[in-house]
């Protein structure tokens, strides 16, 4: 069982509306979680990390994380085309294990 | 500017030749790591260092080599028991060891391609 897995893509969504996109780990000794963000031919950039359950926003992303489910998601507000790109989650435990990643593409 | 360097950015390998790809930090990070991806997939961990000539294999060390001389440096040689090695390489670093707010950052990448 891979360590991180990401629901797969791609995710097509209009512009103006919320990109919901999943994560769920195997290793309860997981302590932190992050999404980064990586454009076509480009080296993932990190967008957020959550190590408290529950909620926690920055801008129009919200990162959420269940330690009880084992999940992350990552909620993209108000899509605009500048956000279509691949979304990878990642968990920590001596290094960062990543999942697949999940392709948005924000239609105008 | 502070930052990871890789070079070069694109490379062409022969079959049979051994390849060595360029990554430097001035970020004073003491870990480093290099990563591998291939098209629709994830990223996945050849080495990774925590310390100078200190370092560890990852979940897919076969075919790969590196050395950790210095601080700021960590060269990944891909071999010619490399079958399979066209991909897109990265090289990260960090503070420590990854924790809370604590992550990795990239370097810009290098394209290898078998030819």
């Amino acid at each position: 069982q891979k360590e991180v897995e990401q629901n797969s893509g791609p995710l097509s969504v209009p512009e103006g509306a919320i990109a919901s996109l999943n994560c769920t780990y195997s290793d309860r000794g997981s302590q932190s979680f992050f999404w980064y963000r990586q454009y076509s031919g480009k080296s993932p950039e990190l967008i957020m990390f959550i190590y408290s359950n529950g909620d926690k926003e920055d801008g129009r992303f919200t990162a959420q994380l269940n330690k009880a489910s084992q999940y992350v998601s990552l909620l993209i507000r108000d899509s605009q085309p500048s956000d279509s790109a691949t979304y990878l989650c990642a968990g920590n435990d001596y290094k960062l294990s990543f999942g697949a990643g999940t392709t948005v593409t924000v239609r105008a | 500017d502070g930052g990871i360097t890789q070079s070069p950015k694109y490379l062409f390998r022969k079959e049979g030749q051994n390849v060595t790809l360029s990554c430097e930090q001035n970020l004073n990070h003491d870990a480093m790591y290099w990563y591998r991806q291939d098209p629709g997939q994830g990223l996945r961990l050849i080495y990774y260092s925590q310390i100078v000539n200190d370092f560890q294999k990852g979940d897919i060390a076969e075919g790969y080599s590196v050395s950790r001389e210095k601080k700021e440096s960590f060269p990944l040689t891909v071999t010619s028991a490399q079958k399979n090695p066209t991909a897109f390489y990265l090289c990260a670093s960090s503070p420590d060891r990854i924790s809370s707010g604590n992550t990795i950052y990239f370097g810009e990448g290098s394209w290898l391609t078998v030819v």
